[in-house]
């Protein structure tokens, strides 16, 4: 399995408050992703990355940012959360970019109220 | 927009027949295409990859490109209820390399 670990796994949380999702991997990859999935919608991208501080908006970006300062770790925070953002938030990882595979987080499942 | 359509299913399909999965994709760029599968509650996770038009088999699970029609597909023969999951058609593009992904058919194999 590749190593990529998500956390937090769950999390709850008020509206107006910063969350902070990170992901972590062990595989030295150079793109990682962060996607939303959600009943109806299925897996929409949010931000990628394609190397260190190299980062570029996904389709669904609005009320989102990331920062990757180093390989392993690729940060997504919401500034103000709300209750629109309630999601499964996975990340993943392609050594590849576009012609490989990528692989998945076991997801983080955040609920705002 | 890029746009990926899927049939949402529910897809039911007997164990033992094939099942056919189908995807429609709007960017005529698109290069690479995967399939996934993603079962309830859990991550997805890639059971096949195609680049070039035609078939490409792998075991029980063969996928058919045909990028004039901008159409992929899946068929996967012998079905068995350990089969029944949302498949996920995601085709790319290096156009910033990205992924994008259909909603999902919802497959169930009835044993």
């Amino acid at each position: 399995d590749a190593g990529i670990t998500q956390s937090p796994r769950h999390k709850v949380t008020e509206t107006g408050t910063p969350v902070t999702l990170r992901c972590h991997q062990t595989e030295n990859h150079r793109y990682m992703y962060w996607y939303r999935q959600d009943p109806g919608h299925g897996l929409r991208l949010i931000h990628y990355s394609y190397g260190v501080k190299d980062t570029d908006k996904g389709e669904v970006s609005d009320g989102y940012s990331v920062s990757r300062s180093k390989t392993e770790d690729f940060l997504l925070t919401l500034e103000s959360a709300t209750s629109s953002q309630t999601s499964v938030y996975f990340c993943a990882i392609s050594e590849q970019g576009a012609f490989g595979e990528l692989f998945f987080g076991e997801g983080s499942r955040l609920t705002v109220l | 927009q890029k746009e990926v359509e899927q049939n949402s299913g529910p897809l039911s399909v007997p164990e033992g027949a094939i099942a056919s999965l189908n995807c429609t994709y709007s960017d005529r760029v698109s290069q690479s295409f995967f399939w996934y599968r993603q079962y309830s509650g859990k991550s997805p996770e890639l059971i096949m990859s195609i680049y070039s038009n035609g078939d490409k088999e792998d075991g029980r699970f063969t996928a058919q490109l045909n990028k004039a029609s901008q159409y992929v597909s899946l068929l996967i023969r012998d079905s068995q209820p350990s089969d029944s999951a949302t498949y996920l058609c995601a085709p790319s593009t290096n156009t910033g390399n990205q992924f994008y992904f259909g909603t999902g058919t919802s497959l169930t194999v009835i044993p």
